[in-house]
């Protein structure tokens, strides 16, 4: 089945760092990838969809400069949390669906990224 | 009121039961529906697509009703293994896909 590929895992950093979380689509082209955050005990939360060679598209409340989006090809969407604070501590998850599938094919998630600010 | 709402539970069942989780949606232009599983920490993982005509799978039974906009999934004879957090999933036809809030499910020796 299709694989999405999401690192690193698990990030710690200090405050004031940018951290970068990489997804890719491993077996299938994605035009759009989505990315996602999880607070404990509560469900995902859509930041923002990433469309490929253009810009992305932000939810409600999501600030654009703080959660960069690139997706520079069919298979690679970047998320870049810039100047990370604790308060951005969570887990995030991209997912993404084969652009050969229908649109309403089911999505594929990365494993995710658990990111700690210190 | 949220576009997709499911039972807040959480559900604590022994093992060996039935437990049965619903799921609403608002938007009536919605064309597919999943259920997913999410263990603490993992990715959600498809459990089952969820089909007009209903369908099984092993010990799960996904059922959908369009006309009252409700989904469900039974899980039969509970195992140990099946805690987790079930995940309803509904898809619009521009190809948009929320998400419920989850349900917790524990089962217990």
């Amino acid at each position: 089945g299709a694989v999405v590929s999401q690192h690193p895992s698990w990030v710690i950093c200090k405050s004031g760092t940018s951290v970068k979380i990489e997804c890719r689509s491993l077996d299938f082209q994605a035009t759009t990838m989505f990315w996602y955050r999880q607070f404990p005990k509560q469900s995902l939360m859509l930041m923002a969809t990433s469309n490929e060679g253009s810009k992305a598209t932000y939810e409600q409340g999501v600030e654009k400069d703080k959660f960069l989006i690139n997706h520079a090809s069919l298979t690679l969407s970047t998320l870049t949390v810039t100047s990370a604070h604790p308060e951005d501590s969570s887990f995030y998850i991209c997912s993404a669906r084969d652009q050969g599938g229908s649109r309403y094919e089911k999505l594929f998630f990365g494993s995710g990224t658990q990111l700690s600010v210190l | 009121r949220k576009e997709v709402e499911q039972d807040p539970g959480p559900f604590n069942v022994p093992e060996g039961a039935t437990v049965a989780f619903n799921c609403t949606y608002s938007n009536s232009a919605s064309q597919s529906f999943f259920w997913y599983r999410q263990d603490c920490r993992k990715e959600p993982k498809l459990l089952m697509s969820v089909y007009s005509s209903g369908n099984e799978d092993g010990r799960f039974t996904a059922q959908l009703n369009r006309a009252s906009q409700y989904i469900s999934l039974l899980i039969r004879d509970s195992k140990l293994s099946d805690s987790a957090t079930y995940l309803c999933v509904v898809n619009t036809n521009a190809g948009k896909s929320t998400f419920g809030d989850g349900t917790t499910l524990t089962v217990k020796p």
